[in-house]
């Protein structure tokens, strides 16, 4: 069985600087795809970002960034210049069975000014 | 719509009541999939639709868990007899493609639903 882990409940991180959002997960399938998904407080699920594990150059979606280690089946995500629009939930999410996604616990982002 | 719409956005129910959870995905999109988020939890799969067949139903906790999507459009969650372990936001999400390649899953804002 699949599982995802985010080992951070909380971080925060000031205006403008970067904060770096870790995770990790099990697989024995050597095809398959990993998100970050943030989640605001109206509840929707919105993409930041995705990276299939086929592809060794690591994603980038403007101010975010992964770091893709498949060996170390680590998936980190990276925001840059951070604003205050950037304050969610953050979860990790891993599927190698299109739309069956596996969630982790999420990781809560404050931004002070 | 512009987006998923889910309705009722919240619901009270007595434990032992049928409660129905609609979801109405983007137009045109193929795909759809229904998860369950528990309080402080991340979303967990429950059911998952190519048009009006339910493909996939792995996910759902008892048999008092039914999903339907009768026309391959709007779908409708039913959980019967309702337990204090059910409350949670139930998520839906929308899918143009059914694969992995193309396919970016829209969620709505989803169902919070409260047992007392």
């Amino acid at each position: 069985a699949q599982t995802v882990t985010q080992s951070q409940p909380e971080m925060s991180v000031q205006e403008a600087e970067t904060v770096t959002l870790s995770c990790t997960y099990d697989t024995s399938e050597s095809d398959y795809y990993l998100f970050w998904y943030k989640q605001p407080p109206s509840r929707q699920m919105i993409l930041v970002i995705r990276q299939e594990a086929y592809k060794q150059q690591n994603a980038t979606e403007n101010r975010f960034s992964v770091n893709f280690q498949k060996a170390a089946k680590s998936f980190s995500l990276k925001i840059s210049d951070s604003q205050l629009g950037d304050a969610a939930m953050y979860f990790c999410a891993y599927t190698d069975s299109w739309g069956k996604l596996q969630f982790g616990a999420g990781t809560q982002v404050v931004v002070t000014p | 719509g512009a987006g998923v719409s889910q309705s009722p956005r919240y619901k009270v129910a007595k434990r032992g009541q049928d409660v129905a959870l609609r979801c109405d995905p983007i137009s045109g999109h193929v795909s759809l999939f229904w998860y369950q988020q528990a309080l402080g939890q991340g979303p967990e799969f429950l059911t998952y639709f190519q048009n009006e067949a339910q493909l996939d139903k792995s996910g759902l906790p008892s048999d008092r868990f039914f999903a339907e999507r009768p026309e391959g459009s709007v779908s409708t969650l039913k959980i019967q007899r309702t337990q204090q372990e059910d409350s949670a936001v139930y998520l839906c999400a929308s899918s143009l493609m059914d694969s992995p390649n193309t396919g970016e899953l829209f969620f709505g804002e989803g169902s919070r639903l409260t047992v007392l």
